[in-house]
């Protein structure tokens, strides 16, 4: 598609529930990028994938979130047993080389 | 100390002014530097690159400075469409991957 696009726009779950996030990065680009940004507050890496390599998952701030990336372009971040601290803006980015794109991002609200 | 610092504001400058944000980074391996602009709950868009000569488009300048570690960004003659939250971004190699560090943000708010 002509930008990164995420889904859903909106969710919320009640606490101790699962939910998925989905990321669909523009065609081609061979970099994506998870972020997560609380109201008022910056940007929080979470996680990034290059290509085939491992990913970096470093940002990843509990063994409740987890990540993958299949067939190297459309992306889903998992959290586990949702926290109200969970509450956030989930932003998706990639990129071929240099500049990123968001997406649009992923409201989640954490009951 | 944060490894990309930002002033965060909030700026309040009337139409018109001329307005500087700085942004300091802490790691010396950084390598590729960018702005991006932040409108109230929406994702971040990319203003500008930061080269090391220097670079400007329209009424944006931006400029590197890597021996004192800061990049810069001057907005001439601000518009009311200038109002955001400004975002410095520092690319940098670690763990053998390439990721942006992000600033917290330095808001402008232009007034009539």
């Amino acid at each position: 598609g002509a930008g990164v696009s995420q889904s859903p726009s909106n969710k919320v779950t009640e606490k101790g529930k699962d939910v998925e996030l989905r990321c669909d990065p523009i065609s081609g680009h061979t970099a994506l990028y998870w972020y997560r940004q609380s109201l008022g507050q910056g940007l929080e890496f979470l996680i990034y994938f290059q290509g085939n390599s491992a990913p970096d998952k470093s940002g990843l701030p509990s063994d409740r979130f987890s990540a993958e990336r299949t067939g190297g372009s459309v992306s889903t971040l998992t959290i586990q047993r949702t926290q109200q601290e969970d509450s956030a803006v989930y932003l998706c980015a990639s990129s071929l080389d240099g500049a990123y794109t968001f997406g649009s991002g992923t409201r989640l609200t954490v009951v | 100390r944060k490894e990309v610092e930002q002033d965060p504001g909030p700026f309040n400058v009337p139409e018109g002014a001329t307005v500087a944000f700085n942004c300091t980074y802490s790691n010396s391996a950084s390598q590729s530097f960018f702005w991006y602009r932040q409108d109230c709950r929406k994702e971040p868009k990319l203003l500008m690159s930061v080269y090391s000569s220097g670079n400007e488009d329209g009424r944006f300048t931006a400029q590197l400075n890597r021996a004192s570690q800061y990049i810069s960004l001057l907005i001439r003659d601000s518009k009311l469409s200038d109002s955001a939250t400004y975002l410095c971004v520092v690319n940098r190699r670690g763990s053998g991957t390439y990721k942006y560090i992000f600033g917290t943000g330095t808001r402008l708010k232009v007034l009539a």
